[in-house]
């Protein structure tokens, strides 16, 4: 499987919104609902924050939210805030019980 | 709450293998597969490959088909990946990941590093 396609990084000042793209292809984001985004903090594990394309975790504020368009996934954060800087990965089932994963953006709060 | 507990950091020679275990704690271990993820450093998470915690059945990311064994031990709740022929380029975080649309606990990682 190929690697997902993620912008190297994105930034915005606190309160405005930023939006992430992960592009694949007819085989993983374009065939399945089955995206999921996650945010890491250096040193920390990932962290779940959207699943199949757009439902959040319990617990995941509703500034984050998440959207398909063809083959290409957003993950949009609405009113940042300082502890949103983080990387944020893509990954999308890709057929025959496997995934692959993006190359993460590192989102910076200006 | 959920738990998933990782073993300790390794550091092997090229040509060893490694395995790491998965003790997952707070849920029914059979109805819930284990993934399991790895990040070299400063790069995204990779996926390896997955066993369904009940079944046994196991899939492999072609890329470590043939290195990679994913089993698991339902006694214990635990799962292990052991990954053989390590080289300089397995140098990385591995991670398990309970499977519930969407990988939604992860263990703490665990560091392999790989070096003469």
């Amino acid at each position: 499987q190929s690697a997902l396609t993620q912008p190297r990084s994105v930034s915005g000042s606190p309160g405005q919104s930023v939006t992430i793209s992960c592009t694949g292809t007819r085989s993983d984001v374009g065939r399945y609902n089955y995206v999921s985004w996650y945010q890491q903090h250096p040193g920390k594990a990932p962290k779940l924050m959207i699943y199949d394309v757009s439902k959040r975790p319990s617990g995941v504020p509703d500034r984050f939210s998440g959207s398909k368009s063809g083959n290409t996934a957003s993950l949009t954060i609405s009113g940042l805030q300082a502890e949103d800087e983080a990387a944020y990965y893509c990954c999308s089932f890709a057929g025959s019980y496997t995934y692959v994963f993006g190359p993460g953006t590192k989102v910076t709060v200006l | 709450q959920v738990q998933l507990v990782q073993s300790g950091a390794e550091v092997k020679k090229p040509g060893d293998s490694v395995k790491v275990s998965c003790k997952a704690s707070g849920y029914t271990f059979t109805s819930y597969a284990i993934q399991w993820v790895r990040q070299a450093p400063g790069q995204g998470p990779e996926w390896m490959g997955w066993i369904n915690a009940d079944t046994g059945n196991t899939k492999y990311s072609q890329k470590f088909q043939g290195r990679v064994s994913i089993t698991r031990d339902t006694s214990a709740s635990t799962t292990y990946m052991e990954l053989s022929s390590l080289r300089a380029e397995d140098t990385a975080v591995y991670y398990c990941a309970r499977s519930n649309s969407g990988f939604d606990y992860w263990g703490q990682g665990t560091l392999v590093t790989v070096s003469s």
